[in-house]
C-alpha cells in the first residue's frame, strides 16, 4: 500500500514570494506518477502538476515546478511569484497508472494562504 | 468552466429520505470514479467504472448504490444515510482506467455538499 504524508497543514506567505510545499511519500512500486492538486474555494480539484517517477527532469508548469528527489521519496512543490489566486488546499497524489486512472492516494493537503 | 458537471451542487436530505447524484462529461471519458471528501481531509475513493461496468468498491456501505447507465452519465443513489455521511462528493473521470498517455490526469467535477439531517 502507498501512503502519502503532507507535514504542513497551513503556510501563509505574501504576495509576489516563492514558497515551497513539501510531500514524501511511501510505495514498493517502482513505477508510479505523483501529482499536485489545487482545491481552491470553488471546490474543484485541479490538476496542478504531475510528475512520472522513470523521469530524473523535473517537471514545470510556468510558475509551478517540483522538486524530485526518487531515492529520499520526496515530491515538493515550488510556487513562484506567488498570486492571491493561488490560495486553496493544496493535495499531494500518488498512482500508479499515467492519469491517476486506477484511484489517486491523497497527502492529507496544505492550506495555502497568500496574503496580500 | 469544469467539464464535468455535478447536480445538484447542494442537497439536504432526512435519514429516511431516497436522492441521486448525477455526474455528466461528455469528453468521450470511459472511466468515472465517485470520491468522498470531508471538510480539510482529502478525498477517499469510493467507486470506480470502466466501460460502464463497476470496476472498483472501496468497500462502500450498501447504503450507497452507484449507477452508470451510459458512457457520458454517473449516478450516486442515496438511501438511509447516517449523519456522519455528510461530506462533498467528487466525481472525476479519465479516458480510460489504465491509461498511460500523459496527457490524461483525472477532470473533477465542483462536487455536491451533502448534507444529512
Amino acid at each position: 500500500a502507498q501512503t502519502v504524508t503532507q507535514s504542513q497543514p497551513e503556510m501563509s506567505v505574501q504576495e509576489a514570494e516563492t514558497v515551497t510545499l513539501s510531500c514524501t511519500y511511501d510505495t514498493s512500486e517502482n513505477n508510479y506518477y505523483l501529482f499536485w492538486y489545487k482545491q481552491p474555494p470553488s471546490r474543484q480539484m485541479i490538476l496542478v502538476i504531475r510528475q512520472e517517477a522513470y523521469k530524473q527532469q523535473n517537471a514545470t508548469e510556468n510558475r509551478f515546478s517540483v522538486n524530485f528527489q526518487k531515492a529520499a521519496k520526496s515530491f515538493s512543490l515550488k510556487i513562484s511569484d506567488s498570486q492571491l489566486g493561488d490560495t486553496a488546499m493544496y493535495f499531494c497524489a500518488f498512482s500508479t497508472s499515467g492519469g491517476g486512472a486506477d484511484g489517486l492516494t491523497f497527502g492529507k493537503g496544505t492550506h495555502l494562504i497568500i496574503q496580500p | 468552466d469544469t467539464e464535468v458537471t455535478q447536480t445538484p451542487k447542494h442537497l439536504v436530505m432526512g435519514m429516511t429520505n431516497k436522492k441521486s447524484l448525477k455526474c455528466e462529461q461528455h469528453m468521450g471519458h470511459r472511466a468515472m470514479y465517485w470520491y468522498k471528501q470531508k471538510a480539510k481531509k482529502p478525498p477517499e475513493l469510493m467507486f470506480v467504472y470502466s466501460y460502464e461496468k463497476l470496476s472498483i468498491n472501496e468497500s462502500v456501505p450498501s447504503r450507497f448504490s452507484p449507477e452508470c447507465p451510459n458512457s457520458s452519465l454517473l449516478n450516486l443513489h442515496l438511501h438511509a444515510l447516517q449523519p456522519e455521511d455528510s461530506a462533498l462528493y467528487l466525481c472525476a473521470s479519465s479516458p480510460t482506467l489504465s491509461d498511460r498517455r500523459p496527457n490524461s490526469p483525472l477532470h473533477f467535477g465542483n462536487g455536491t455538499r451533502l448534507t444529512v439531517t
